[in-house]
């Protein structure tokens, strides 16, 4: 079936410095990867659409220069929060979507990623 | 904004019982779809429906969509230890009947089920 990884599951860091993490679509070719963030004991918010080889599309109230997203192949797209503070600590969550039916789902079922712990003391 | 609201918030039933968890959405939709989340791990999707469907099934699972009350429900029958989680509801906007992928997700559904 369709599998989306991240990478890295948890990390820990201090303010003011920058966190990457990758998603990558591990059996499909992602033309769509969405970023997502979960506080504790909330839902999920999007916060922007990433596509392979153009710029992503951020929802409102969500800071572009802050957290830095490259969709460089069909399989990888990466979110960097920069200067990383307390309050973007968060679970950071990546889904992957493919127009095509995979595993005899519907093609638009997106498949998500385990999701990234971040903390920032 | 969240569009998706979810009742109730927080469901305790005894293994063997059905679940019934609610959704509600405020615009037009191409699809919505149910998915599962553990604490703690990534999303796990369930099911989807789409706008032109009413029902739908899938094992243990029993979904309905009423467009005309913007409203969804999943059902899930003789449940079991292992379906405590939480669960959301997340609708996929009709954009000029164009879906995007981008989904709106509900506040979602603590399930708990005692063994």
């Amino acid at each position: 079936g369709a599998v989306v990884s991240q990478h890295p599951s948890r990390v820990i860091c201090k303010s003011g410095t920058s966190v990457k993490i990758e998603c990558r679509s591990l059996d499909f070719q992602a033309t769509t990867m969405f970023w997502y963030r979960q506080f504790p004991k909330q839902s999920l918010m999007l916060m922007a659409t990433s596509n392979e080889g153009s710029k992503a599309t951020y929802e409102q109230g969500v800071e572009k220069d802050k957290f830095l997203i490259n969709h460089a192949s069909l399989t990888l797209s990466t979110l960097t929060v920069t200067s990383a503070h307390p309050e973007d600590s968060s679970f950071y969550i990546c889904s992957a979507r493919d127009g095509r039916a995979l595993a005899g789902g519907p093609r638009e079922t997106q498949y998500f990623g385990p999701g990234t712990r971040l903390l920032v003391l | 904004s969240q569009q998706g609201e979810e009742d109730p918030q927080a469901l305790s039933i005894q293994e063997g019982e059905n679940a019934t968890m609610n959704c509600s959405y405020k615009t037009s939709i191409n699809n919505l779809q149910w998915y599962r989340q553990n604490s703690g791990r990534g999303l796990v999707h369930l099911i989807l429906i789409r706008s032109n469907e009413r029902e739908k099934h899938s094992g243990r699972l029993r979904v309905t969509l009423d467009t005309s009350k913007k409203s969804s429900s999943l059902l899930i029958t003789a449940s079991r230890a292992a379906d405590t989680a939480s669960y959301f509801c997340a609708t996929d906007a009709n954009a000029g009947g164009t879906s995007y992928g981008k989904l709106t997700f509900g506040q979602g559904t603590i399930l708990t089920v005692h063994p």
